[in-house]
């Protein structure tokens, strides 16, 4: 089945820190891939997406580029703020026509706090 | 952009009674809606997928008998979880693609449910 793995957290950063997590998947045909914010009490929030391989999802700084050949979407930042601490969750839907078609496979989450 | 709104937010029953859960999707109809269960600082999990008019689809290990839902229209999903245990305490999620916004899932802000 599809399976979705994301670097350990928490991660820790300093205002203005570049930022990496790592997510790399398992999947059969072509999934698309997502990434998403909690923000601490509240629901999730859509970050960016992907629909095909070397597909670059981009949204309020954060970057992600869908990697076929290393099966990764690893979320990046160049500069982070206080206000970007939240919880991060790679996540990847299945390709149309199989049977995981639509339903959403998440990563255990990163936990990401930035101080001033 | 693709608004879900889930209601309540919070809430907290006794053990024994039912609790209903509603999912809408605001300015878009959904076909197909998503329930999910998160535990704390636990990442998501796929419930059942609901199916306007039809009968939702489980996942397995999922009770059909303990979480009922119900999609009676394109802009209504409802999670009932009944006779419900503390070990029910969660956060439920749900979430709707917007076909016309291009493969994105909405997520609603979420219930916290406790059980005393």
């Amino acid at each position: 089945g599809n399976s979705v793995t994301q670097m350990e957290g928490p991660v820790t950063l300093s205002e203005e820190a570049f930022l990496t997590i790592n997510c790399t998947y398992t999947a059969t045909g072509y999934p698309s891939l997502f990434w998403y914010v909690q923000y601490p009490g509240e629901g999730l929030q859509l970050l960016l997406k992907a629909t095909k391989a070397d597909d670059k999802g981009s949204n309020k700084g954060f970057e992600a580029t869908y990697r076929k050949e290393t099966t990764s979407f690893h979320l990046e930042k160049g500069s982070v703020q206080v206000s970007d601490s939240a919880v991060y969750f790679c996540a990847l839907s299945g390709s149309a026509g199989g049977t995981s078609y639509g339903k959403l496979t998440f990563g255990q989450g990163t936990i990401l706090t930035v101080h001033p | 952009g693709a608004v879900v709104s889930q209601h309540p937010s919070r809430v907290i029953c006794k053990s024994g009674t039912s609790v209903k859960i509603e999912c809408r999707s605001l300015d878009f109809q959904a076909t197909t809606m998503f329930w999910y269960r998160q535990f704390p600082k636990q990442s998501l999990m796929l419930m059942a997928t609901s199916n306007e008019g039809s009968k939702a689809t489980y996942e397995q290990g999922v009770e059909k008998d303990k979480f009922l839902i119900n999609h009676a229209s394109l802009t209504l999903s409802t999670l009932t979880v009944t006779s419900a245990h503390p070990e029910d305490s969660s956060f439920y999620i749900c979430s709707a693609n917007d076909a016309g916004a291009g493969y994105g899932y909405t997520f609603g802000s979420g219930t916290r449910l406790t059980v005393v």
